[in-house]
């Protein structure tokens, strides 16, 4: 099994730039969620999916979109890059509704020039 | 949503010191609790987790964790530490019927041999 994958791995913008961060998995877990790691910060919830077609906002969703067409699949989209969204974002899925632990991709770093 | 506080920010230890790293949380309903952990390079990883009973859970590599409903917390703990238990650890909790993972701000332990 894969697990959680996630690409690109590295990724320069410049501000106003649009990008899709990508995230598939391959254990048929319905629930989804994307992080941003900031130092001092830890983790902060952006988005969540408990299932295809069903998207809602974590604690951070200002200028991030996203959207869940299958199971697998779980894409990030940054709609006008900033540098305050230079970070390092995490894609992690589980099963639903326990939850009981969640399988975190390989990270991808962005940096927002 | 949920706050999690976690003491810490940088543990320095030599090797065979005891461990334990603090976390407290906010929010006064039934909760479910982890610890996960980010070794050098690689992908964040379930430790521990508390849902119901025995307060006191038992984890990977020796790890153990105490969950006091009185004081809202889940410390961390270890009687001995390795140098490979160098590494990034992260409290975070979430509201039993909630969907959301809250994260502590995370704690680098270093290990020094």
């Amino acid at each position: 099994n894969a697990g959680v994958t996630q690409t690109p791995k590295f990724q320069v913008l410049k501000t106003g730039q649009s990008m899709t961060l990508q995230c598939a998995q391959d254990m048929n877990h319905e629930y989804m969620s994307w992080y941003r790691q900031d130092p001092g910060m830890g983790l902060r919830l952006i988005h969540y999916s408990v299932g295809a077609g069903i998207t809602d906002q974590g604690e951070v969703p200002n200028g991030y979109n996203v959207s869940r067409s299958t199971t697998e699949d779980f894409p990030l989209r940054l709609l006008s890059a900033a540098p305050s969204q230079t970070s390092v974002y995490f894609c992690a899925s589980s099963q639903w509704p326990a939850l009981e632990k969640l399988f975190f991709g390989s990270g991808t770093q962005l940096s927002v020039l | 949503a949920q706050s999690v506080s976690q003491h810490n920010h940088h543990v320095i230890l030599s090797e065979a010191a005891s461990l334990e790293l603090g976390c407290n949380y906010s929010y006064g309903g039934t909760v479910n609790l982890f610890w996960y952990v980010q070794y050098p390079g690689q992908h964040l990883q379930l430790l521990l987790k508390y849902f119901s009973g025995d307060p006191l859970v038992k984890g990977i590599k020796g790890f153990e964790a105490e969950f006091i409903k009185s004081k809202f917390s889940f410390n961390l703990r270890k009687p001995s530490v390795q140098w490979s238990d160098t590494a990034e650890y992260f409290c975070a909790v979430r509201d039993s019927n909630d969907y959301k993972l809250s994260f502590g701000a995370g704690t680098t332990v270093t290990v020094r041999a």
